[in-house]
């Protein structure tokens, strides 16, 4: 069973940077397909980038394409989201999930808010 | 912006059957790609309801059914009770250009 924890709320103001991490067990990181999936207020669910295993490799939303960075840490089984030049539209719940082998999301972070204000 | 359109909302009294659209186009559903549906209930995160069109996880009521032709697909609810109520999500994959598609969402309400 995979679990993903994820880091605290942030507040940001605009044009700074963000990290958020996502922490797992249950798994070693690269057992695992990692994406990136943001809520804003009110909205619906938002792919932003993760492994695409149908090409090998990780790719992103157009949308984000030059903003948002995906890294990983083997050694503590971590995976980070680093999205810069951050606007109010930008403020949402940032998900970290799992990618199952048909390429659904299985297993998903608790969530964090980051908010973009002046 | 999503891809995948769904009605805004559903609505049944309990132990109806409702059904959830998500209609898509020929650069992902119809293009040969799984829908998945997740289940998200106020304040949490999504959870996955439904995956390769018609599989249901392990802990997933059979209540819960799903199904797929051409360029559309469908989420099924029987025997409605009050906790389903929530919104839906349908998603598939369109492409390495555009890559994973999210439906519009669509909130159930128990009547």
């Amino acid at each position: 069973q995979v679990h993903l924890v994820q880091s605290g709320a942030e507040v940001k103001k605009p044009g700074a940077s963000v990290k958020v991490s996502c922490k797992v067990s249950g798994y070693t990181l690269t057992e695992l397909s990692r994406h990136w999936v943001r809520q804003a207020p009110g909205k619906g669910l938002e792919w932003m980038g993760g492994f695409d295993p149908e090409h090998g490799e990780t790719i992103y939303a157009q949308k984000f394409q030059g903003r948002v960075s995906l890294t990983e840490d083997t050694f503590t089984d971590t995976f980070y989201l680093e999205l810069t030049s951050l606007r109010s539209e930008d403020t949402a719940v940032y998900y970290c999930a799992t990618g199952g082998d048909f390429q659904e999301f299985d297993y998903w972070g608790q969530g964090a808010l980051v908010t973009v204000s002046s | 912006q999503s891809v995948l359109t769904q009605p805004p909302s559903v609505s049944g009294a309990p132990g109806q059957r409702v059904t959830i659209s998500c209609t898509g186009s020929s650069s992902n559903i119809g293009a040969g790609y799984d829908v998945h549906w997740y289940q998200q209930l106020p304040g949490t995160a999504p959870k996955l309801l439904i995956y390769g069109n018609n599989n249901r996880p392990a802990g997933v009521p059979d209540r819960f059914s799903g199904s797929k032709s051409g360029t559309s697909a469908s989420l099924a609810i029987t025997g409605l009770q009050a906790e389903d109520e929530a919104d839906y999500y349908c998603q598939s994959y369109g492409s390495r250009l555009s890559g994973y598609v999210f439906g519009t969402g669509t909130k159930v309400t128990v009547l």
